[in-house]
């Protein structure tokens, strides 16, 4: 069936490096891919997404990146803070047929200060 | 204010008591989604509703039901709780099936014991 998978599962930077979370889907027909951020003890939010006719999205820090071809997205966060400190998820899903969203596994993000 | 609510938010229960979780949304929303989260496993959708008496599997479906009967309604019915039940549930809703943003609802802790 369908799958996100999403790598590290844990990542560790010192505050102001930069962080990549990389994920890889199966579904080829996925064409939709947003990412959730998940602070201790809340309900995940969406912080930023991409669809698959646009290659690169950027808000501010945060930076998505897509590769249809080789089926990746990666989240790229830069001058990372505390406030980052987090888990963070990646997902696929599609705007016609099933509609399921798969996510991955998660990565759980500490900045260091 | 714009919002998806679940009740309860934590419950405990025994194996075999019938239960249900609800899921209220007051933005019109056509999705709704349910969601288990678990340790290292992410958020696995459990089932999702395109629109009223529109339903679908999602990748964990088993011992679980659900209904749509009113755009702002999707409750959880759990019929024989077992304890690999035990999870936190979250409730979703987006504006778009498949390809919109989210909203969580505040998750519901389940334990079955």
């Amino acid at each position: 069936g369908e799958n996100v998978e999403q790598h590290p599962s844990t990542l560790s930077v010192q505050e102001g490096d930069s962080a990549v979370i990389k994920c890889t889907y199966s579904d080829s027909a996925s064409n939709y891919f947003p990412w959730y951020k998940q602070e201790l003890g809340k309900r995940p939010q969406l912080i930023i997404d991409i669809r698959s006719n646009v290659g690169e999205k950027k808000d501010q820090r945060i930076a998505v990146t897509l590769n249809k071809t080789a089926k990746h997205f990666s989240l790229h966060i830069t001058e990372t803070q505390p406030e980052d400190s987090a888990v963070y998820f990646c997902a696929a899903s599609t705007t016609s047929g099933t509609y399921k969203y798969i996510f991955g596994t998660g990565t759980r993000l500490k900045v260091l200060a | 204010e714009a919002q998806v609510t679940q009740n309860p938010r934590y419950l405990i229960t025994v194996t075999g008591k019938k239960l249900t979780v609800t899921c209220s949304q007051n933005m019109n929303h056509e999705y709704m989604s349910w969601y288990r989260q678990d340790p290292g496993l992410g958020l696995r959708q459990i089932y999702y509703s395109m629109n009223v008496e529109v339903t679908d599997k999602g990748d964990v479906p088993e011992g679980y039901k659900v209904s749509r009967k009113e755009k702002r309604n999707f409750p959880l019915i759990l019929e024989s709780p077992s304890p690999n039940q035990t999870s936190l549930y979250f409730c979703a809703s987006s504006f778009l099936a498949g390809g919109g943003e989210q909203f969580f609802g505040p998750g519901t802790r389940l334990t079955v014991l």
